[in-house]
């Protein structure tokens, strides 16, 4: 069974401090790799996605995200961070090919302090 | 271009009563999904449907079901509502189940 685990629960960062938030999946061959943010009252919007190829992906609001097979992580990143990132982020993972459910970690809470 | 649109946006129940949730997918996408999103907890799968059938179900009893009319668009349907039943509805749309999935703001249901 595939599953996601996000070691921080809560994160406080300053404005313009870079930021790393951990997530580690379980899955069995090459997943699909999700990063998600949602603000208080919102649904997820996607952040970016990792299907293959480069490991290293690029997503909106400047964020990034590495995979590492070897270490079954897919760490979400961004070099300063902004007041509006305050958000929470949920990592999750999904089997490759249509009509798969993805699952979700537990999120990690983001507070930018000024 | 109209997003995933869910309906109602907040709905207060009381236990054992049943509820109505219903979804509009995104404009082009025939295949939804729902999510449960207890407070703290990250979303999880309940179903998902394509082409009028349920095609995956997660863990939940058959107290939730579901519904995805011709139009694509969905419903969610809980019976013998419990406490534990309060949280966020998230509905997610897809095309032919690709990913990834793109999300409505959810319905808040409480139950008292």
């Amino acid at each position: 069974a595939q599953s996601v685990t996000q070691p921080d629960i809560h994160i406080t960062v300053s404005e313009g401090a870079s930021l790393e938030l951990r997530c580690n999946y379980s899955y069995g061959a090459t997943p699909y790799l999700f990063w998600y943010v949602q603000s208080p009252g919102q649904g997820l919007q996607l952040l970016l996605k990792y299907f293959s190829g480069d490991t290293l992906v690029q997503g909106i609001k400047g964020f990034e995200a590495e995979f590492k097979r070897s270490q079954s992580s897919f760490n979400l990143r961004k070099p300063s961070v902004h007041w509006s990132d305050a958000a929470e982020y949920f990592c999750a993972v999904g089997a490759q090919g249509g009509y798969q459910k993805v699952t979700f970690g537990t999120g990690t809470k983001l507070q930018v302090i000024p | 271009d109209a997003g995933v649109t869910q309906s109602p946006t907040h709905l207060i129940k009381t236990r054992g009563q049943q509820v109505t949730l219903r979804c509009s997918p995104k404009s082009g996408h025939d295949t939804v999904s729902w999510y449960q999103q207890a407070l703290g907890q990250g979303p999880q799968f309940i179903f998902q449907y394509y082409e009028e059938e349920e095609r995956q179900r997660g863990n939940f009893p058959d107290r939730f079901s579901g519904h995805q009319f011709p139009n694509y668009s969905s419903e969610l349907n809980v019976n013998a509502l419990l406490l534990g039943d309060s949280a966020l509805y998230l509905c997610a749309s897809s095309d032919e189940g690709r990913q990834p999935q793109h999300f409505g703001d959810g319905t808040r249901l409480s139950i008292l």
